[in-house]
């Protein structure tokens, strides 16, 4: 069965790094786009970042760019997120799913999520 | 980028009434536009995707329609278990927008 598992999250400073993981089992996971999405406490959900599943094609929210980076190593089955000068508003949970519905960019596995709280 | 708007903020309905949620997009979006559920501690779960195929395993119930901009996700009866927040999304192009949420509650 599709399994998604983030792992990485925790207590940063402002103006910190952490990078998550997401580890991904029961598919082909070279033939599947991948994405991270964050919620931040009580609210809505924000994209964050999307990358192809060659890693040929990397996309990012406005709000993240220049600070995150998406990669992948397909032959590990993992999923990289590095981010930077954090700040308190990036504090949320931050899930990674799977593109799964071929030819619609929606997201049909998630992750358990992983918090990320920025805070001094 | 695409603002979705979702309405109501908060829907009150009863077990085995029909609800009905609305999404606008701030432009159009043609049919590229998915709908999700969450639960309290859960990750969302897709329900809907091109603005009206049910995803693999969502119950006939759940049903959408629209299309531009306006779209409706309709729960026919509802289930104890549909009470959640509801999300939708647009993948008309880049960013990748949600809207705000509409909560169903009893």
């Amino acid at each position: 069965q599709v399994q998604l598992v983030e792992s990485g999250g925790g207590l940063v400073q402002p103006g910190g790094s952490l990078r998550l993981s997401c580890a991904a089992s029961g598919f082909t996971f070279s033939d599947y786009s991948m994405t991270w999405i964050r919620q931040a406490p009580g609210k809505g959900l924000e994209w964050v970042s999307y990358i192809t599943g060659s890693g040929r094609s990397i996309y990012y929210a406005d709000s993240v760019k220049g600070r995150f980076t998406l990669s992948r190593v397909n032959a590990e089955n993992s999923l990289y997120l590095q981010m930077n000068s954090l700040t308190a508003d990036d504090t949320a949970v931050y899930y990674c799913a799977r593109d799964g519905v071929r030819g619609v960019t929606t997201f049909d596995y998630w992750g358990q999520g992983a918090l990320v709280t920025v805070s001094s | 980028e695409i603002v979705m708007t979702q309405s109501p903020a908060t829907l009150s309905v009863s077990p085995g009434e029909r609800a009905t949620l609305s999404c606008r997009a701030s432009q159009s979006v043609s049919s590229t536009l998915a709908w999700y559920q969450q639960k309290p501690g859960q990750a969302p779960r897709l329900l809907i995707y091109g603005a009206s195929t049910r995803a693999t395993g969502i119950p006939a119930r759940f049903s959408g329609s629209g299309s531009g901009t306006e779209f409706t996700l309709t729960i026919s009866s509802l289930q104890s278990e549909d009470f959640a927040v509801y999300f939708c999304q647009h993948y008309k192009n880049w960013p990748l927008t949600f809207g705000g949420g509409t909560r169903v509650e009893i």
